[in-house]
């Protein structure tokens, strides 16, 4: 069965920072694929940053990169350059490749303040 | 291009009554997945489907039943609502062709009395 585990349920940076939020996860699949989502208040759930396991360079999007550490099984957001408008809860989860279907598995999330 | 549409975005229920959720997708997705969300917690699947006329049970399936009524549509329904299923419901479907991402609707905030 997989799992996810984010160990940091709160976290403050300053603006302008960079922040990094932790990721472990535990699978016996060789093929599986990560994910960040970004959830503000408003509620929506929105896409950040994808990796998949057998992806040799640490996917980037814009400020979001993610630190893919296979042998730790851990795959850490990093955000570069924190703007207000970050604050959010931030949920990694995981993708199964069994199945007949792409089922997510997700961690309990992290909420992120970003202080002016 | 609307995504993943949901209906209602609230709704407030008496225990032991019945409603359905309703999901809608324009991307012409083939899979399509109910979660459920708890305060402090990540979301928790229901039930997927992995294409049209199939339905299999995720993780928390008790009190819930689905229907893919056609490629577009999936919809949730509580025969007989407790207080256990307050919650905030979320619909998503991706291309299963596709490993990357699942497009999520804007959620359903439920609330059993």
């Amino acid at each position: 069965a997989q799992k996810i585990t984010q160990t940091q349920p709160g976290m403050f940076v300053q603006e302008k920072e960079a922040v990094t939020l932790d990721c472990t996860y535990d699978t016996s699949d060789q093929s599986y694929g990560l994910f960040w989502y970004k959830q503000p208040s408003s509620g929506e759930m929105i896409f950040l940053i994808y990796q998949g396991s057998y992806d040799e360079q640490n996917a980037t999007e814009g400020r979001y990169s993610l630190n893919f550490q296979k042998a730790r099984k851990s795959a850490n957001l990093v955000i570069s350059a924190s703007q207000l408008g970050d604050s959010a809860m931030y949920f990694c989860a995981m993708r199964s490749s069994s199945g007949s279907a792409r089922q997510l598995t997700f961690g309990s999330g992290t909420q992120l303040t970003v202080l002016p | 291009n609307a995504g993943v549409t949901q209906t209602p975005k609230f709704q407030v229920l008496k225990t032991g009554q019945s409603m359905t959720l309703q999901c809608a997708q324009d991307m012409n997705h083939n899979s399509m997945y109910w979660y459920r969300q708890d305060p402090g917690m990540g979301l928790r699947l229901i039930y997927y489907s992995a294409s049209e006329g199939t339905t299999d049970k995720g993780e928390v399936p008790n009190g819930y039943n689905v229907s893919r009524l056609n490629k577009r549509e999936f919809s949730l329904r509580l025969e007989s609502a407790a207080p256990s299923q307050t919650s905030v419901y979320f619909c998503a479907s991706s291309e299963a062709s596709i490993p990357s991402e699942q497009f999520f609707g804007p959620g359903t905030r439920l609330t059993v009395l």
